[in-house]
């Protein structure tokens, strides 16, 4: 699995855009990106995934760059409830199994 | 709904006493596992199983066991708790496929005195 980076930290302010950025220089052309993100201690919950397009869903939007090296998740009108840990995750499709590897992922901050 | 529950919630024991963490999952998934979250370290994977009697061990499997005797079951023993043992457990289930999306439950807390 291509390993990600993602920045340790971000603040957003409540009703603005959050854009959460990762890095996936080495994704393979068979390797989908996740977002999960855990809220305090709860468990994590799925927020979307993508393959070579841009995403939408009722709860985010995926940007991949067109040399799928990058990403940006983008939560369009941040509030409180969305303060957590977010995770990027890269992996080749069909080959979980069920397991999932978590980085350290971003504490977003959103604050009023 | 759709949903994985975890019992118990909360759970304080002392070291040795065998304790069994239970998991369901009510949407028919053939993969379910086990992650362990502490401070720092993040959520590392214990166990996973594929299907019914099929069970492999993850990144931190020492000092647990596994059975997956029902497809909607997965419970994390621990036979002999120790304090490293103290943690945050997390129970997982997914269906196989190109795109495979996990479905957490609400989390175990354990302290091991």
């Amino acid at each position: 699995d291509a390993k990600t980076t993602q920045p340790t930290s971000m603040d957003c302010a409540e009703g603005r855009a959050a854009n959460l950025p990762c890095n996936h220089s080495t994704i393979s052309g068979n390797e989908y990106v996740y977002w999960y993100r855990q809220i305090h201690s709860q468990g994590p919950q799925y927020i979307i995934h993508g393959l070579k397009n841009n995403e939408t869903n009722e709860m985010a939007s995926l940007i991949i760059t067109e040399d799928r090296k990058s990403s940006t998740l983008i939560l369009p009108h941040a509030t409180l409830r969305d303060t957590a840990v977010y995770y990027c995750i890269v992996r080749a499709g069909g080959t979980s199994y069920g397991k999932l590897t978590f980085g350290q992922g971003t504490i977003l901050t959103v604050h009023p | 709904e759709a949903q994985v529950t975890q019992n118990p919630r909360y759970l304080i024991t002392v070291t040795g006493k065998k304790l069994t963490v239970t998991c369901s999952q009510n949407m028919n998934h053939e993969y379910m596992s086990w992650y362990r979250q502490d401070p720092g370290l993040g959520l590392r994977q214990i166990y996973y199983s594929m299907n019914v009697e099929v069970t492999d061990k993850g990144d931190v499997p020492e000092g647990y066991k596994v059975s997956r005797k029902e497809k909607r079951n997965f419970p994390l023993i621990l036979e002999s708790p120790s304090p490293n043992q103290t943690s945050l457990y997390f129970c997982a289930s997914s269906r196989p496929g190109v795109v495979e999306t996990q479905y957490f439950g609400p989390g175990t807390r354990l302290l091991v005195l």
